[in-house]
């Protein structure tokens, strides 16, 4: 199993500025992913995070907005940018499963942008 | 895209009954997540399975992988139960790794 530690757990940011998010996995995993959560709503894949390589997006999602760092196999970060009301979202981040193994969610990070 | 169904999206019930929370996916699957998430965000993962039954204490996933439909029981529910259930199944559909789409989960309150 894993432990994925994820912070802030919380912030309020004004409009315009940026934040990063850290996601610190106990172990080593292939594939973390980011997700975001907007308010009454599901979790939504935002992007793979792959090791030595860009991240992957889903559609509606871009790497100006959301740049994702990958630098080893046990950490990563997401940067929410420019942000505006609208980012207002819980953002977690996830790691597996390796084959036949429960997937591991970090705690979530909620976000209000002013 | 795989496209996932929860039902239902609300469940009030007492202390001690049976709770059924079903999950509909449109396209097939080699396993599907079972997830549980508290207020504030937390999300657990209860079960990962790709066929038949899984058991762990009180609750009970069940996958018919041929009707695309799984279930989470509850048996003898607790007002520690009260959580937002989530189903998740591989985001194109396929083999089950960390690349999912979510039902938009169920939200059970369990009164004493």
């Amino acid at each position: 199993s894993a432990v994925i530690s994820q912070k802030p757990s919380r912030d309020i940011c004004q409009r315009g500025t940026s934040l990063t998010i850290q996601c610190q996995v106990d172990s080593q995993v292939t594939m973390m992913f980011w997700y975001r959560q907007q308010p009454g709503q599901s979790l939504t894949l935002i992007a793979t995070a792959n090791q030595g390589s860009e991240a992957t997006y889903e559609s509606g999602f871009v790497i100006d907005k959301f740049p994702i760092s990958r630098p080893n196999l046990t950490f990563s970060t997401l940067t929410v940018s420019n942000m505006s009301p609208e980012d207002s979202s819980i953002y977690l981040c996830s790691a597996g499963p390796e084959a036949n193994e429960k997937l591991f969610f970090g705690s979530g990070t909620q976000l209000s942008v002013l | 895209k795989n496209e996932v169904e929860q039902s239902p999206q609300n469940l009030t019930a007492q202390e001690g009954e049976f709770i059924t929370i079903n999950c509909s996916y449109s396209v097939g699957i080699s396993a599907l997540h079972w997830l549980q998430q508290h207020p504030g965000g937390g999300i657990v993962s209860l079960f990962m399975l790709s066929s038949g039954k899984k058991k762990h204490g009180r609750l009970i996933a069940t996958i018919n992988i041929q009707e695309k439909h799984s279930s989470l029981h509850i048996t003898a529910s607790h007002p520690r139960d009260s959580a937002v259930y989530i189903c998740a199944v591989p985001f194109a559909g396929g083999t089950s790794y960390g690349k999912l789409t979510f039902g938009q989960g169920t939200i059970l309150t369990v009164h004493p």
